[in-house]
């Protein structure tokens, strides 16, 4: 079965600080997809990124990046000088890639609190 | 953004009384997803569906049915409303790139 764990419930941090969001994830797939999303206070929900369980390669965009590693299952994600914009629910999430299907499986989410 | 909205955004109902929560995408997306969002559950699949009449279930499908005549259109129907169904609904589309694109959301309080 397909499990993801954020065991960070709550984070909280001043603004400038470093955060590292962590991420674990379980499946039997070769196959799969692992995706972040942001929910600010507003509550919609905002696509950060999708990486390909073939594609290894870190990435950055911005104050934001991403560490994936296939030999510890965790797809963590660090915010470089947090903002108090930053301040919202984190959610990582998984999708296998051989039915297609594009079923995500969430974690609980991870709230970060930016304090000025 | 996917073009995809909800209604109604919020409803208060009572128990035992059927309601129906639509989804509308501008997109022509094949996919489209609900999913209900709880505190310490994070969101969890309800039903999706893979295309006109084409539906499957989700990992919390009890109690709920869905619909889908038109690829634009995806409604969620809960046919005896119960307190546990309170929640916060999210409807979703899926790029062919596998990322999902959600609405707004629907507050949903059954009394």
């Amino acid at each position: 079965a397909q499990k993801v764990t954020q065991a960070q419930t709550e984070i909280s941090v001043v603004e400038k600080e470093d955060v590292t969001l962590d991420c674990v994830y379980e499946t039997r797939d070769t196959t799969y997809y692992l995706f972040w999303y942001k929910q600010p206070p507003s509550g919609e929900l905002v696509f950060l990124i999708r990486r390909n369980s073939f594609d290894e390669q870190n990435e950055i965009s911005g104050r934001y990046s991403w560490n994936f590693q296939k030999s510890t299952s965790s797809f963590n994600f660090t915010i470089t000088a947090s903002q108090v914009v930053d301040s919202a629910v984190y959610f990582c999430a998984l999708s296998d890639g051989s039915s297609n299907t594009g079923k995500l499986i969430f974690g609980q989410g991870t709230t970060l609190q930016v304090k000025p | 953004d996917a073009g995809i909205t909800q209604s109604p955004r919020h409803k208060v109902t009572e128990t035992g009384t059927p309601v129906t929560l639509r989804c509308h995408q501008t997109e022509n997306h094949r996919y489209m997803y609900w999913y209900r969002q709880d505190p310490g559950h994070g969101l969890r699949l309800i039903h999706y569906s893979y295309g006109v009449k084409d539906t499957d279930k989700g990992e919390v499908s009890d109690g709920y049915s869905v619909s889908r005549s038109k690829t634009e259109d995806f409604l969620l129907t809960l046919e005896s409303a119960t307190s546990s169904q309170t929640s916060v609904y999210f409807c979703a589309t899926k790029r062919a790139t596998y990322e999902q694109y959600f609405g707004p959301g629907t507050r949903l309080t059954v009394t």
